[in-house]
């Protein structure tokens, strides 16, 4: 099945941890997008990549941190310097510059106790 | 810059009758739109998009969408809801072709749905 993972599903860390969620893509589409989403806020925009190495800051990028190193991952570093990490994050595809269209993972929930 | 307003944050619906979710959006060119849905604690799905021609577009799951440019409005319609279309709907906009291809979301709007 193709399709966009993100695991784990709940994840819990305590204040001051630096924590990694994982995307992985197996459509072989070329970008790639990590969004934050807080109750009543919508989805606000963390980072995205276009291409394999190469990833550009979203609109609330500070205190995250990204790579590309391959076409089919993403991984997003949650790192100390973030304020108020607990947060439903949401992982996106997208095929390629002839598309608005993005897909979407199923989602992790972080809990910083 | 581009933004998407949702006004209505909740809407209660019984079921077998009719749903309107409204949606504004403010861009400077020809958008392209999107309706999302997502239910409780999992990803969006999308359900439908206009990136031009025909201002009523179909989607999925029984829902349509019209676009009018004179109201910058897409608004997301239903004609009999089912309990299954409980869940949460977002509204997006996009700028095809602009750097990153990037959408920007509405607040979203948690439909309810009465037995």
């Amino acid at each position: 099945d193709g399709g966009i993972t993100q695991s784990p599903k709940y994840l819990f860390r305590k204040e001051g941890q630096n924590v990694t969620l994982s995307c992985e893509q197996n459509l072989n589409h070329d970008a790639m997008y990590w969004y934050r989403q807080d109750p009543g806020q919508g989805l606000r925009l963390i980072y995205y990549s276009q291409i394999v190495n190469d990833f550009q800051k979203g609109d609330i990028a500070e205190g995250y941190s990204v790579s590309r190193e391959k076409k089919e991952s993403f991984p997003l570093t949650v790192t100390s310097a973030q304020k108020n990490p607990t947060a439903f994050y949401l992982c996106a595809s997208r095929r390629d510059r002839s598309t608005d269209t993005q897909y979407f993972g199923p989602g992790t929930r972080l809990t910083v106790l | 810059a581009q933004s998407v307003t949702q006004p209505d944050i909740h809407i209660t619906v019984s079921e077998g009758a009719s749903l309107e979710l409204r949606c504004n959006y403010s861009y400077g060119a020809t958008p392209y739109l999107f309706w999302y849905v997502q239910s409780p604690g999992q990803g969006l799905q999308l359900l439908l998009k206009y990136f031009s021609g025909d201002t009523l577009v179909q989607g999925i799951k029984g829902f349509e969408a019209e676009f009018k440019r004179s109201q910058s409005s897409f608004n997301l319609r239903k004609p009999s809801v089912h309990w299954s279309d409980a869940a949460e709907y977002f509204c997006a906009v996009g700028r095809f072709k602009a750097a990153g291809n990037k959408l920007t979301f509405g607040g979203g709007t948690r439909v309810l749905v009465k037995p």
